[in-house]
């Protein structure tokens, strides 16, 4: 069965303090990752999407970047955090066609000081 | 642009009651509609998708229905269990070729003893 993980589970950084957020999913192969935020009253919101190694897209203009160096690693990063970076970011894996269904993982709370 | 509309943000039902929550979208054109239970704190569990083709799904004591000429979902829990209290979300593809899912904010469901 297929398991994704995501580290840490909770982080508190100050403002201009870089970032690293993982996910790795296991047991499935050239899965399409994904990258959602989640801030207080508002939906989830689409930050990237990687179809395959090395192919990011992203969905709004923002502090972050991504990256997949492997098959089924995702990285989250930020050279400078902002207060606004706050959230609870969660990572989701699907298999083939983009309307296939989505798999979430179980998050990371960011709090920036 | 598309938006995804829940409504009640909260609801609050005794335990064995039948319920309907709603979510409403506004462009027709969509591909599936997800629908995702999350607990505090926690990621976001899939609970039923529903391809554009598709009328309903079903899962245990869940049935999901899309009405597409009337921008419309439902999420019906049969006998609801205080294990369900959590918050329902529902998420619209638009496009088939899209890897945005636009997500509602949530119904917050509490199921009394």
């Amino acid at each position: 069965s297929q398991t994704i993980h995501q580290w840490p589970a909770t982080l508190v950084q100050p403002v201009g303090s870089p970032l690293s957020l993982e996910c790795t999913v296991e047991g499935t192969s050239n899965p399409n990752l994904y990258w959602y935020r989640q801030a207080a009253g508002r939906g989830l919101q689409l930050l990237f999407y990687s179809v395959g190694i090395g192919q990011i897209s992203s969905e709004v203009p923002q502090n972050l970047s991504a990256s997949r160096p492997q098959d089924r690693q995702f990285i989250l990063s930020s050279k400078k955090l902002l207060l606004s970076d706050s959230g609870f970011y969660l990572c989701a894996w699907g298999q083939g066609a983009s309307y296939n269904e989505q798999f979430f993982g179980p998050g990371t709370r960011l709090t920036v000081l | 642009k598309q938006e995804v509309t829940q409504i009640p943000a909260a609801l609050s039902v005794p335990e064995g009651e039948n319920l309907v929550l709603n979510c409403s979208f506004t462009d027709s054109a969509i591909y599936n509609l997800q629908w995702f239970r999350q607990d505090p704190g926690k990621g976001l569990t899939s609970l039923l998708l529903i391809q554009s083709s598709q009328r309903e799904q079903t899962s245990g004591r869940l049935n999901a229905s899309l009405d597409k000429s009337s921008g419309r979902s439902t999420l019906y829990i049969a006998a609801s269990q205080p294990g369900d209290s959590a918050t329902y979300l529902c998420a619209a593809l638009l496009g088939a070729g899209s890897y945005q899912l636009t997500f509602g904010k949530g119904t917050k469901l509490s199921v009394i003893p």
